[in-house]
């Protein structure tokens, strides 16, 4: 079965500070998705990635960055992390379009910012 | 912008019991529908999947789906302790995107 690695796996950050996501998957898939999951909003799509070097914004892209330094790696980066930030975030990958239509999730990373 | 909903927040059912999780969605180009279960601190897993429409049966699960009613459902047969969880129903619009929208959820949980 597919592969997705996050980390951390838990992570407190302060108001104002800088926090980095990083997802890691070994299935050579070309896409790759970060979500958030709060309650009584679902999953909610932040940014994707096509391939390395490729990021596209998703439903929620505000107060987030992306980057795809490869194919294995997808980063989320919060230049400047707020309290409305603290939730649970999600990484997937799949290869829609070719050969795995399945999306495959990390454990996810449990965020909470002060 | 797909709008994807689901229908019942949640639902308690007694063991034994034949249920349905319903999900609508908005944008009649849409291709992909499925389903992904999520346990209690779990990441969401694939349930199952459908393309076209009909029925799709996979052991006591079965996924309905109706384009022109931009509807799909999963019927669950004698239901289990180990079906309690998060439902996701999820819809991958047609060309162009590779975006999986999800549902916000349906809790289903077992009468103790």
């Amino acid at each position: 079965e597919a592969a997705v690695t996050q980390s951390p796996r838990n992570k407190v950050a302060v108001t104002g500070g800088k926090v980095t996501l990083s997802c890691n998957q070994t299935n050579n898939h070309n896409n790759m998705y970060w979500y958030r999951q709060d309650t009584g909003h679902g999953l909610r799509l932040i940014h994707y990635s096509y391939g390395a070097g490729s990021t596209e914004k998703g439903d929620i892209p505000d107060g987030y960055k992306a980057s795809r330094p490869s194919q294995e790696n997808f980063s989320l980066i919060l230049e400047l992390a707020t309290p409305s930030q603290t939730s649970v975030y999600f990484c997937a990958s799949d290869d829609w379009g070719f050969s795995q239509n399945t999306l495959y999730f990390g454990a996810g990373t449990r965020l909470s910012v002060l | 912008q797909q709008k994807v909903q689901q229908s019942p927040e949640s639902l308690i059912v007694p063991e034994g019991a034949m249920t349905s999780l319903n999900c609508t969605f908005s944008d009649s180009a849409s291709q992909y529908f499925a389903w992904y279960r999520q346990h209690s601190g779990k990441a969401p897993k694939a349930l199952m999947s459908i393309f076209s429409n009909g029925e799709k049966e996979e052991g006591r699960f079965t996924i309905h789906l109706n384009k022109a009613s931009l509807h799909f459902s999963l019927h669950i047969r004698d239901s289990q302790p180990s079906d309690s969880a998060l439902y996701l129903c999820a819809v991958r619009t047609g060309t162009g995107s590779n975006r999986l929208t999800f549902g916000k959820g349906t809790k289903f949980s077992l009468i103790p």
